[in-house]
C-alpha cells in the first residue's frame, strides 16, 4: 500500500501562514487531495488533484505538489481553522490517506 | 444540496453482523460511484469499499474481503454496507462518501458508529 506521512501536530497563531505536508512513499502523479475534519465532524473536501480548490473553500487554502511530496497552505490562519487535516491519494490501489495532521491555534 | 444520511449502526456482539444503510439525495445518485470509508475511535481515516455506478464492480480493501459487502439501490437512491462476522477491529465510525473521479471522496454522510464488543 501506498503511506502518507503526515507531521502529528502543528500550532499557529492566527494570522500566520502554515504549510502542511504529505510525503507519499510512491509516486503518486497528482492524484493528491486534501480534506478537513473539525472536531465531531465528517470530514470536507478542500484541495483535489494537488492544486484545485474545491468550490466554497476559502481562497486561504492552496495545494501544491507533484510524485512524493506535497503541501496544504492556510495563508492566513484563522481560528475557524482548528482542525485535522488529511491528505489521500487515488493514484494506487488502494486508496490510501496520511496518519492526519491537527492544527492548533495559539 | 448533496445529502448523504446513514443509519444502521450501533452496538454488535463479535460474530455478529450488521446492515448500513447511506440515504442520498440532492444529485442524480445513479450516475456517480459511492464509497465507505471508517475511522476507528481517534485515529485516521481508512477507505473500506466502493461500487461503480451500476452496482456491477466492486472493490475493497484486503482486511475485510470476504466479510463486508457493498451494494447500491439506484430505483431508492440508497447505499449498503452489509458486515459481516464483526470484529472488535471494525469499531469505528462509518462514514458514506460520494466519488468524483478519480476517485476522491467530495461529500460525505455525518457518519454512523458501530461499535463491536461483548
Amino acid at each position: 500500500d501506498t503511506v502518507l506521512t503526515q507531521s502529528p501536530a502543528l500550532a499557529v497563531s492566527p494570522g500566520e501562514r502554515v504549510t502542511i505536508s504529505c510525503r507519499a512513499s510512491e509516486s503518486v502523479s497528482t492524484l493528491m487531495h486534501w480534506y478537513q475534519q473539525k472536531p465531531g465532524q465528517q470530514p470536507t473536501l478542500l484541495i483535489y488533484l494537488a492544486s484545485n480548490l474545491e468550490s466554497g473553500v476559502p481562497a486561504r487554502f492552496s495545494g501544491s505538489g507533484s510524485g512524493t511530496d506535497f503541501t496544504l497552505t492556510i495563508d492566513p490562519v484563522e481560528a475557524d481553522d482548528t482542525a485535522t487535516y488529511y491528505c489521500q491519494q487515488s493514484w494506487n490501489d488502494p486508496r490510501t490517506f496520511g496518519g492526519g495532521t491537527k492544527l492548533e491555534l495559539k | 444540496e448533496v445529502q448523504l444520511v446513514e443509519s444502521g449502526g450501533g452496538l454488535v456482539q463479535p460474530g455478529r453482523s450488521l446492515k448500513l444503510s447511506c440515504a442520498a439525495s440532492g444529485f442524480t445518485y445513479s450516475n456517480y460511484v459511492m464509497a465507505w470509508v471508517r475511522q476507528a475511535p481517534t485515529k485516521g481515516l481508512e477507505w473500506v469499499a466502493s461500487i461503480s455506478t451500476g452496482g456491477g464492480n466492486t472493490y475493497y480493501r484486503d482486511s475485510v474481503k470476504g466479510r463486508f459487502t457493498i451494494s447500491r439501490d439506484n430505483a431508492k437512491n440508497t447505499l449498503y454496507l452489509q458486515i459481516d462476522s464483526l470484529r472488535s477491529e471494525d469499531t469505528a465510525t462509518y462514514y458514506c462518501a460520494k466519488v468524483r473521479s478519480p476517485h476522491y471522496f467530495d461529500y460525505w454522510g455525518q457518519g454512523v458508529m458501530v461499535t463491536v464488543s461483548s
